[in-house]
């Protein structure tokens, strides 16, 4: 079964740092592209950033250029993102998603986990 | 600059047909877009990619219910037979060169 398993999310005050992690199973991890999506409360979904297959190519928001940076480990099948420099509007349910093979759009996604930025 | 705009709601009574629209902008009109679904409290499921000439080519496990056209810069996303799960919230996405947008989405109810 085609998985992605999302952790790190928490409560961290405003100019702080998190780590979110993603586990991916099921598919040969390597030949995909990956994102992160993520949605605050009451709002809708708002793509954050993509990072190609092998690395050589990452895209971020303006809103989180600067302050996020998304990576992936392939030999564990991981991807990553470190959100440093945090609001309070970076307070979302973050999502990982795979997009599909040979394309742009995210055919698998994960389940999510919630950042809260307060004081 | 490439944006997706869709109704905030919509609404149809089970049993019923509905019509959810996304509509891109100027100068985009011949971009693909691909459809999800956010049922409360679970993450979003992906439902089909619509390409500029109307085929569509669904995710895995979408019940034959769901379909998609499209017309201009209009990208349609057609539910029959409506089922109480049916509601939910749809959002349309697109993509360009180091870009990925997702539409505000809309919000449907069944009666």
């Amino acid at each position: 079964e085609v998985q992605l398993v999302e952790s790190g999310g928490g409560l961290v005050q405003p100019g702080g740092s998190l780590r979110l992690s993603c586990a991916a199973s099921g598919f040969t991890y390597s030949n995909y592209r990956m994102t992160w999506v993520r949605q605050a409360p009451g709002k809708g979904l708002e793509w954050v950033s993509y990072i190609s297959s092998s690395s050589s190519t990452m895209y971020y928001a303006d809103s989180v250029k600067g302050r996020f940076t998304i990576s992936r480990d392939n030999a564990k099948d991981s991807l990553f993102l470190q959100m440093n420099s945090l609001r309070a509007d970076d307070t979302a349910v973050y999502y990982c998603a795979r997009e599909g093979f040979g394309e742009s759009h995210v055919d698998v996604w994960g389940r999510g986990t919630t950042v809260t930025v307060s004081s | 600059q490439l944006v997706l705009t869709q109704s905030p709601s919509a609404s149809a009574s089970l049993g019923a047909s509905v019509k959810l629209t996304c509509t891109l902008s100027s100068g985009h009109s011949s971009f693909a877009i691909a459809w999800h679904q956010r049922q409360s409290e679970k993450g979003p499921r992906f439902l089909m990619k619509v390409n500029s000439d109307g085929s569509h080519n669904k995710g895995d496990g979408i019940p034959d219910r769901f379909s998609g056209s499209s017309s201009g810069a209009e990208r349609y996303l057609a539910i029959s037979s409506l089922q109480s799960e049916d509601e939910a919230d749809y959002y349309c996405q697109t993509w360009g060169t180091g870009i990925r947008v997702f539409g505000g989405g809309t919000k449907l109810t069944v009666l």
